[in-house]
């Protein structure tokens, strides 16, 4: 199957600091990325879609200022939580669908954020 | 709003069993359906997707049924092993849409 890619697999970082998270699709082309976000023992909430080379759409509650996310290429998106708090402490995923349209995502490793 | 829902938060199975994981969905329009697998501190594992013109596909030791009358989905491990020890999630789309997660349902495989 399709390959994702996300990097980092673990991040700690300081109370309002800005941490950057990377999904890469691996052998083939991304146009849609998307991102969740997911506490222990539960589902994977969607935080936004991105699709390449344009704006991001954000699920309404997701601060787009705070979670800021860019596609700028076919296989490429990055999320960059900004000013980062305790309560962004989280598991991070992102999915990426390839151009052909199929509803079928592939999911990256995910990326466990810590901000102490 | 719509939404993908689970009727068993965790299920237990004896090792070499059988395991039927159900889901219960709520948007008649969704015509494409996912089980993922995600194991502790990993990213979903696509297993199994089925159309809404299907309601039977078969993978290997994996069954999905998909009952469009009353909106039901499930899962089925044949032969269950450590290994499937998981949480499984199902999953629903429409074409070209976003995929909705489903709250998931523990798998618990005792030897």
């Amino acid at each position: 199957g399709a390959v994702v890619s996300q990097h980092p697999s673990r991040v700690i970082c300081k109370s309002g600091t800005s941490v950057k998270i990377e999904c890469r699709s691996l052998d083939f082309q991304a146009t849609t990325m998307f991102w969740y976000r997911q506490f222990p023992k539960k589902s994977l909430m969607l935080m936004a879609t991105s699709n390449e080379g344009s704006k991001a759409t954000y699920e309404q509650g997701v601060e787009k200022d705070k979670f800021l996310i860019n596609h700028a290429s076919l296989t490429l998106s990055t999320l960059t939580v900004t000013s980062a708090h305790p309560e962004d402490s989280s598991f991070y995923i992102c999915s990426a669908r390839d151009g052909g349209g199929r509803a079928e995502a592939f999911f990256g490793q995910g990326t466990r954020l810590t901000v102490v | 709003g719509e939404s993908v829902g689970l009727h068993l938060p965790t299920l237990s199975v004896q090792e070499g069993d059988n395991s039927i994981i159900n889901c219960a969905y709520s948007n008649s329009a969704s015509d494409y359906f996912i089980w993922y697998k995600q194991e502790s501190g990993k990213g979903p594992q696509f297993i199994i997707d089925i159309r809404s013109n299907m309601d039977k596909r078969q993978g290997q030791r994996v069954t999905v049924l998909l009952n469009k009358t009353v909106k039901h989905l499930s899962l089925q491990i044949a032969a269950t092993q450590p290994g499937d020890s998981a949480v499984y999630f199902c999953a629903e789309a429409s074409y070209g849409n976003k995929l909705v997660f489903g709250a998931g349902t523990i798998l618990r495989v005792k030897s």
